[in-house]
């Protein structure tokens, strides 16, 4: 299963501002996966990033806020714009080499805006 | 609307004891299932995956699977303290495009 790189690992940002977030994987993947986790809850999907078109984002999440690159197949990267409180979460990357052999998850990053 | 659904816990088990997972889901159509584990403060690692019906052994760990049901579960046999953690059960549309991750169900094994 691939191995996927993720930082950064956590980060405290003021409101208003924004964090990119990157995902390196280390092989070849054609799908990626951007979720949102908050305390004590279950996986969030944001948007799934397929290289060469645009990400496709879930109900309740716009590009504007969460923009996200997939410049190749194996790195992706989530923006989290103009961020406020609400937005303090770990946010997880994740990638399959094939749907049928499950998800790989990044390590996650553990945000907290103030 | 596409749904796995699990207790969401806790359920405690005495160290050594089995401990029984269950979730269902909505989407009849699924057809692969799959367990992660997911320590506090850590991403979910894949465990354990299962696509036809009947049981799928690994180790210590036991995954059922009955589509007619739409019910799988894991068991976790001679379940240790390092085995405390949220499990969380996904299913693969039945489009092979996405997955359904359910809440997931803390398990806590009391030495």
């Amino acid at each position: 299963s691939a191995v996927i790189s993720q930082k950064p690992s956590r980060d405290i940002c003021q409101r208003g501002t924004s964090l990119t977030i990157q995902c390196q994987v280390d092989s070849q993947v054609t799908m990626m996966f951007w979720y949102r986790q908050q305390p004590g809850q279950s996986l969030t999907l944001i948007a799934t990033a397929n290289q060469g078109s645009e990400a496709t984002y879930e109900s309740g999440f716009v590009i504007d806020k969460f923009p996200i690159s997939r410049p190749n197949l194996t790195f992706s990267t989530l923006t989290v714009s103009n961020m406020s409180p609400e937005d303090s979460s770990i946010y997880l990357c994740s990638a399959t080499t094939g749907v049928r052999y499950g998800y790989t998850f990044g390590s996650g990053t553990r945000l907290t805006v103030v | 609307q596409k749904e796995v659904e699990q207790n969401s816990g806790p359920l405690s088990v005495p160290e050594g004891a089995i401990a029984s997972l269950n979730c269902t889901y909505s989407d009849r159509g699924s057809q692969s299932f799959f367990w992660y584990r997911q320590y506090s403060g850590k991403s979910p690692e894949l465990i354990m995956s299962i696509y036809s019906n009947g049981d799928k052994e690994d180790g210590r760990f036991t995954a059922q699977l009955n589509k007619a049901s739409q019910y799988v579960s894991l068991l976790i046999r001679d379940s240790q303290p390092s085995d405390s953690a949220t499990y969380l059960c996904a299913a693969l549309d039945n489009y092979g495009q996405n997955f359904v991750f359910g809440p997931g169900t803390r398990l806590s094994v009391l030495p």
